[in-house]
């Protein structure tokens, strides 16, 4: 099974800050990288999928890198609305998992 | 305007059965996979099971093997999970979610979820 390590669990930052979350993968998924943000109370919604590309509707300041073993989530500058958990997932091969998830609280 | 709706949650004894329910609309159903998510109270997202378009090829978590079946009715543009043999850890939030594969694979619309307890 692929394991997904992501890091750091949790991060306090300032609405404007630039925040970055990291994946690891235990083994080549290529591209086969998504990232999930979820709010108390809802569903998850994805953000990035394809490693980098932006989903539809979701803002530009989200941006996505890497391939292979290690993959970035970027938020360029943190909005008040962008407070959540998020989390990676590898569609490389079954089973599909999860990383651990990154909370983002307000410093 | 995609729309699933998940239905059937509830509280069950441990060792009990449930039957969980998906209602999709708004998207050609039959040519979508679809899966199954699950959140424990306080943890993190956890893959349960995919049914691919037509239902010919399932997938499982190892964590639910045996015990939970995933199927479709496509007639119906609905999703469902059987699960038996429930165990207090199976305990948790279920999502189902539309599995968009291909050029690109993600999960692209969710439900609202359904909450499953089980406890005596």
């Amino acid at each position: 099974d692929i394991q997904l390590t992501q890091s750091p669990s949790f991060l306090s930052a300032s609405v404007g800050d630039r925040v970055t979350i990291a994946c690891r993968a235990s083994q080549d998924i290529s591209g086969h990288l998504a990232w999930y943000q979820e709010k108390p109370g809802k569903a998850p919604k994805v953000v990035i999928y394809s490693a980098f590309t932006l989903q539809s509707g979701v803002p530009s300041r989200f941006s996505g890198s890497g391939s292979g073993t290690e993959f970035t989530l970027t938020i360029s500058s943190l909005q008040p609305e962008d407070f959540a958990t998020y989390y990676c997932q590898q569609l490389k091969s079954y089973p599909l998992t999860f990383g651990g998830g990154t909370k983002v609280e307000i410093k | 305007e995609v729309q699933l709706l998940e239905s059937g949650g509830g509280l069950v004894q441990p060792g009990g059965s449930l039957r969980l329910s998906c209602a999709a609309s708004g998207f050609t159903f039959n040519t979508y996979a679809m899966t199954w998510v699950r959140q424990a109270p306080g943890k993190g997202l956890e893959w349960v099971s995919t049914i691919r378009e037509g239902g010919g090829n399932t997938y499982y978590a190892d964590s639910v093997k045996g015990r939970f079946t995933i199927s479709r009715d496509d007639s119906r543009s609905t999703l469902y999970l059987q699960m038996s043999s429930l165990r207090a850890e199976d305990t948790a939030i279920y999502y189902c979610a539309q599995y968009q594969r291909g050029s690109s694979y993600f999960f692209a619309y969710w439900g609202q979820g359904s909450l499953v307890t089980v406890s005596s």
